[in-house]
């Protein structure tokens, strides 16, 4: 199940489950999204990206689905894995002349053996 | 070279030192970027550097200073810094600053203010 912490979400998979990890974006001129993970003591590791004129994007294992409409952003793992174990952050890319790279609160998944 | 490279990895350093942060990538891109990442917490935006000059500045304290050398090369000067600057700072590049693709991030300098 998915629960809020004191300052990080947390959802809990099994192990084989599909995981969805949801992110609410702020502003609505964004125009290219990233989803990150991110192990203990690791720099952000690129997921999957998106642009703002397609609202789905499949990659290996991933899919990242994009509505526009209510500013939100999901990631589905399938078949997670332990090793998909970390905080996923959803990025927004505020566009105009200089990029500007803003990341969302954060989801830790914990996958259950 | 697909990497940014970081150093060093761990810092402790005193109120009253000076030290740097290092940042280094080889892929030609030509925006740089510091963030600072609190634990349980989300990077946060300090700095963009692009074609080597400073565009955007999150309104940083001054005991951070920023310095891009060449368009490879990323310092974060430290200066007077507090406990509560303790953090996890994290550079990152892209192609360009007018580009809004293929932000590459390095692994970090764990900074501790004693």
């Amino acid at each position: 199940g998915e629960s809020v912490g004191l300052h990080l979400p947390t959802l809990s998979v099994q192990e084989g489950d599909n995981s969805i990890i949801n992110c609410a974006y702020s502003n609505s001129a964004s125009d290219y999204f990233i989803w990150y993970k991110q192990e203990s003591g690791k720099g952000p590791q690129f997921i999957i990206d998106i642009r703002s004129n397609m609202d789905k994007r499949q990659g290996q294992r991933v899919t990242v689905l994009l509505n526009k409409t209510v500013k939100h952003l999901s990631l589905q793992i399938a078949a997670t894995q332990p090793g998909d174990s970390a905080v996923y952050f959803c990025a927004e890319n505020y566009g105009g002349a200089t990029n500007k790279l803003i990341f969302g609160t954060g989801t830790l998944l914990a996958v259950q053996p | 070279d697909t990497e940014v490279t970081q150093t060093p990895k761990h810092l402790v350093m005193g109120m009253t030192n000076k030290k740097s942060l290092k940042c280094e990538q080889h892929m030609g891109h030509r925006a740089m970027y510091w963030y600072k990442q609190k634990a349980k917490k989300p990077p946060e935006l300090m700095f963009v550097y692009s074609y080597e000059k400073l565009s955007i500045n999150e309104s940083v304290p001054s005991r951070f200073s920023p310095e891009c050398p060449n368009s490879s090369l990323l310092n974060l000067h430290l200066h007077a810094l507090q406990p509560e600057d303790s953090a996890l700072y994290l550079c990152a590049s892209s192609p360009t600053g007018l580009t809004n693709y293929g932000y590459t991030f390095g692994s970090g300098t764990r900074l501790t203010v004693v």
